[in-house]
């Protein structure tokens, strides 16, 4: 696609439930991230994909939130058991990363978000 | 740890005025840093960048000077229009490459006709 897209665009969920938000990167990016924006403050990094694999998941606030990319594309970050400060922006990032010659390095282009409430 | 102080907002200016948003910046090495823009409605847009000191960043009339003796990367652009009413976002990457990006929390600017 033209641009990162990220559904839902909203979700509202009670406490304790599980759920699941997409990120469908840019095609032909090799690198996908997952950030946080509470209200007020700027995104906070969760974790990063490089290909299939979590190059870097030192953000994840705790074990309740995992993500994957199975097939090195698209992305689900998944949160067990809810709970109310889990409410927040949820931003999905894309980037091209060239192992081969780093001048084509691209810049993180970012989705929409996903604005997640926990009632 | 890397972290990213900008000036709190919101800033109010009238159309054409000039503008500077400060930022600033800690962080081992020598980080890239930039500015992102989240116009309302929108996702966030790299507005510009510089990877090493002294460098200056430029975009839409935006402009960021890389500074490592004060560690600052402050954004200005000589006449606001009321198109850039917006939240900017002052960050860094202390990695080359992948973009785990340290940001500020932002600063709302309001521009009036």
């Amino acid at each position: 696609g033209a641009g990162v897209s990220q559904t839902p665009s909203n979700k509202v969920t009670e406490k304790g439930k599980y759920v699941e938000l997409r990120c469908d990167p840019i095609s032909g990016h090799t690198a996908l991230y997952w950030y946080r924006q509470s209200l007020g403050q700027g995104p906070e990094f969760l974790i990063y994909f490089q290909g299939t694999g979590a190059a870097d998941d030192s953000g994840l606030p705790n074990d309740r939130f995992f993500a994957v990319r199975p097939e090195g594309s698209v992305s689900t970050l998944k949160i067990q058991r809810t709970e109310r400060g889990d409410s927040a922006v949820y931003l999905c990032a894309s980037s091209l990363l060239a192992v081969v010659d780093p001048r084509l390095n691209t810049e993180a282009f970012f989705g929409q978000g996903t604005r997640l409430t926990v009632v | 740890g890397n972290s990213v102080t900008q000036m709190e907002g919101p800033v109010t200016l009238s159309e054409e005025a000039f503008l500077t948003i400060n930022c600033t910046y800690t962080a081992t090495g020598y980080p890239s840093l930039f500015w992102y823009v989240q116009y309302p409605g929108e996702g966030l847009q790299l507005l510009l960048k510089a990877t090493k000191a002294d460098d200056k960043g430029s975009n839409k009339g935006f402009e960021a000077t890389y500074r490592k003796e004060t560690t600052s990367f402050h954004l200005e652009k000589g006449s606001v229009q009321v198109s850039d009413s917006a939240v900017y976002f002052c960050a860094l990457s202390a990695s080359t490459g992948f973009q785990k990006l340290v940001f500020g929390t932002g600063t709302r600017l309001l521009v009036s006709p």
